[in-house]
């Protein structure tokens, strides 16, 4: 079946710093969305990317989608402290699955002041 | 406010007895879900519902139980809940499970099976 893998799991990053967080997938995606867990909340929706090359930004976040659709990139630039937390990605089942919805292990970012 | 009330946020219990965890959601949306998060593992689909009265088995669904009964409800059930099953779990909800839905958490409910 689909697997959704994310690298790295963890992300040590000096303050100021960018860094960047990848997806990849055994499968195409039709889509694939971000989310981001802060420690001790809740995943919070990001950003959904469809198009195979996408690349679609939020400040300080580039968001990539493939060109192949099975892998996914998020890039920040000038880390700041508010961008601690685990940052997923997501990826749908098959059209006969078309409920379920495959999340990577996630990317625990800590940054250092 | 729009949101995804779980209940209980904390729950101490021993094996094998039954527990329900509530889900209930105030957007009408048509899709939801349930989620365990454990460390290194991520976010694993327990069981979704995709409207009232339709319910599948995500990828763990053994040991657990659903109902959606309600469009806004949809409970976790855990019948003989065992150590494996400590966890902090999530419920999730979206307008339908389109193209372009996003999904809305709940504050999650952290589970200790002793």
């Amino acid at each position: 079946g689909q697997q959704v893998m994310q690298i790295p799991q963890y992300q040590h990053v000096q303050e100021g710093e960018d860094f960047t967080t990848y997806c990849n997938s055994s499968t195409t995606l039709s889509n694939i969305q971000w989310y981001k867990q802060r420690p001790g909340g809740h995943p919070v929706f990001l950003i959904q990317l469809v198009k195979s090359g996408e690349v679609k930004k939020q400040k300080r976040l580039t968001f990539q989608f493939g060109e192949a659709k099975k892998n996914s990139s998020l890039h920040i630039t000038a880390t700041q402290t508010t961008d601690v937390g685990t940052y997923f990605c997501a990826g749908p089942g098959t059209t006969d699955s078309w409920g379920k919805l495959q999340f990577g292990s996630g990317t625990q970012v800590v940054v250092t002041p | 406010e729009a949101q995804v009330t779980q209940n209980p946020r904390y729950l101490i219990t021993v094996t094998g007895k039954k527990l329900t965890v509530t889900c209930s959601q105030n957007m009408n949306h048509e899709y939801m879900s349930w989620y365990r998060q454990d460390p290194g593992l991520g976010l694993r689909q327990i069981y979704y519902s995709m409207n009232v009265e339709v319910t599948d088995k995500g990828d763990v669904p053994e040991g657990y139980k659903v109902s959606r009964k309600e469009k806004r409800n949809f409970p976790l059930i855990l019948e003989s809940p065992s150590p494996n099953q400590t966890s902090l779990y999530f419920c999730a909800s979206s307008l339908s499970r389109g193209f372009h839905e996003k999904l809305f958490f709940g504050s999650g409910t952290q589970l200790s099976v002793l």
